[in-house]
């Protein structure tokens, strides 16, 4: 399995409702990340967890909440979000050394009504 | 800190024509190299990478080499096709322990005419 799989593809969801964003590799890789993406932007960093502990955390507002609850699979929690909000979240895993580069699944769009 | 730079786009060419995407970087250390593409509508996947200086990447007819002493790792394909009609993003990976992020440049859409 090379992949990483994220669901779901697509999310509405209102200002006051609370959701989660699920993300699952089975490649052994003990990094993984969440990234969002604006239209017609790269990627930016928003969370690392290496080896199921919280390692960077990119001044990220508390309405999103990460967790990793095994070496397997990685969550985000969606509460009180916002319009600009609205964006592909993606998720991605790698080994821990900087010769590899990371697998990223196909991304959960997210839309804030 | 680290950062990569690329060409402004969007590129615009014709089936069968000469592609370059240019990339350069500023890293400490000894950096590896990367090249991503964004087809609509999905994420990103890895296109080819090199992890030292002179290596080449290749993958699907694309091509890039580490170049140390000019700081690049441009993009390059002989003969383009509609289907490489994407977004491409280059990254560096920085050895540093504990500075291990992925760091990209803006990306570059190329959009092939038939």
């Amino acid at each position: 399995d090379t992949e990483v799989t994220q669901t779901p593809k697509h999310l509405v969801m209102g200002m006051t409702n609370k959701k989660s964003l699920k993300c699952e590799q089975h490649m052994g890789h003990r990094a993984m990340y969440w990234y969002k993406q604006k239209a017609k932007k790269p990627p930016e960093l928003m969370f690392v967890y290496s080896y199921e502990k919280l390692s960077i955390n990119e001044s990220v507002p508390s309405r999103f909440s990460p967790e990793c609850p095994n070496s397997s699979l990685l969550n985000l929690h969606l509460h009180a979000l916002q319009p600009e909000d609205s964006a592909l979240y993606l998720c991605a895993s790698s080994q821990d050394q900087a010769t590899y580069g990371y697998t990223f699944g196909s991304g959960t769009r997210l839309t804030v009504v | 800190g680290d950062s990569v730079t690329q060409m402004e786009g969007p590129v615009t060419l014709s089936e069968e024509a000469f592609l370059t995407i240019n990339c350069t970087y500023t890293a400490t250390g000894y950096p590896s190299l990367f090249w991503y593409v964004q087809y609509p509508g999905e994420g990103l996947q890895l296109l080819l990478k090199a992890t030292k200086a002179d290596d080449k990447g290749s993958n699907k007819g694309f091509e890039a080499t580490y170049r140390k002493e000019t700081t690049s790792f441009h993009l390059e394909k002989g003969s383009v096709q509609v289907s490489d009609s994407a977004v491409y993003f280059c990254a560096l990976r920085s050895n540093l322990f504990g500075n291990e992020k992925l760091t990209f440049g803006t990306g570059t859409r190329l959009t092939i005419i038939p």
